[in-house]
């Protein structure tokens, strides 16, 4: 599976900030990079999606990708407490398989 | 975004018995079936893919004997854990989709073996 690495938190932020996710990938041919969220115990859900350079925004959640750079990065405005989770960013290619990174464990103060 | 169910959602069973995981698309039709461990802490680990009607193809490292796969039809993949060990307790996800479409995932089966 290619690589891919994310900051490894965890990140702790007041309710109401920004919380600011990254990740980097290995694989300059990689096509298409999502977000996850994963509450302890459950499988991933989806929540980002982004294919082209620049910004996507979706209510709170904004992802930004830099295929020069290699890097995806996921900020989360107006933080609740129930955004506590974990984050995984994957990276997809031509054949559909996910290459996930580790994730960063974002726990939201109130 | 389609269903995707899978049981059981949890099991335990005895040091060297086999367990058997469905996962089934309930409303679209599964050409692909993607099978995932995740240990405590750790992140999703692709185990195998398989597509319909053919024999799945196993990353590195994951021993194609001990973790059965059957694809049989397209709304439904199992994956059968034989021999289970203590160290086979994990986290079990599988991920449905189809050609050129999004795929999606599973519930989850917790997996703890005594």
């Amino acid at each position: 599976q290619k690589e891919v690495e994310q900051n490894s938190g965890p990140l702790s932020v007041p309710e109401g900030a920004i919380a600011s996710l990254n990740c980097t990938y290995s694989d300059r041919g990689s096509q298409s990079f999502f977000w996850y969220r994963q509450y302890s115990g459950k499988s991933p859900e989806l929540i980002m999606s982004i294919y082209s350079n620049g910004d996507k925004e979706d209510g709170r959640f904004t992802a930004q990708l830099n295929k020069a750079s290699q890097y995806v990065s996921l900020l989360i405005r107006d933080s609740q407490p129930s955004d506590s989770a974990t984050y995984l960013c994957a990276v997809n290619d031509d054949d559909y398989k996910l290459s996930f990174g580790a994730g960063t464990t974002v726990t939201v103060r109130a | 975004g389609a269903v995707v169910s899978q049981h059981p959602s949890w099991v335990i069973c005895k040091s060297g018995t086999s367990v058997k995981i469905e996962c089934r698309s309930l409303d679209f039709q599964a050409t692909t079936m993607f099978w995932y461990r995740q240990f405590p802490k750790q992140s999703l680990m692709l185990m195998a893919t398989s597509n319909e009607g053919s024999k799945a193809t196993y990353e590195q490292g994951v021993e194609k004997d001990k973790f059965l796969i059957n694809h049989a039809s397209l709304t439904l993949s199992t994956l059968t854990v034989t021999s289970a060990h203590p160290e086979d307790s994990s986290f079990y996800i599988c991920r449905a989709g189809t050609q050129n479409t999004e795929a999606f995932f599973g519930q989850g089966t917790r997996l703890t073996v005594v």
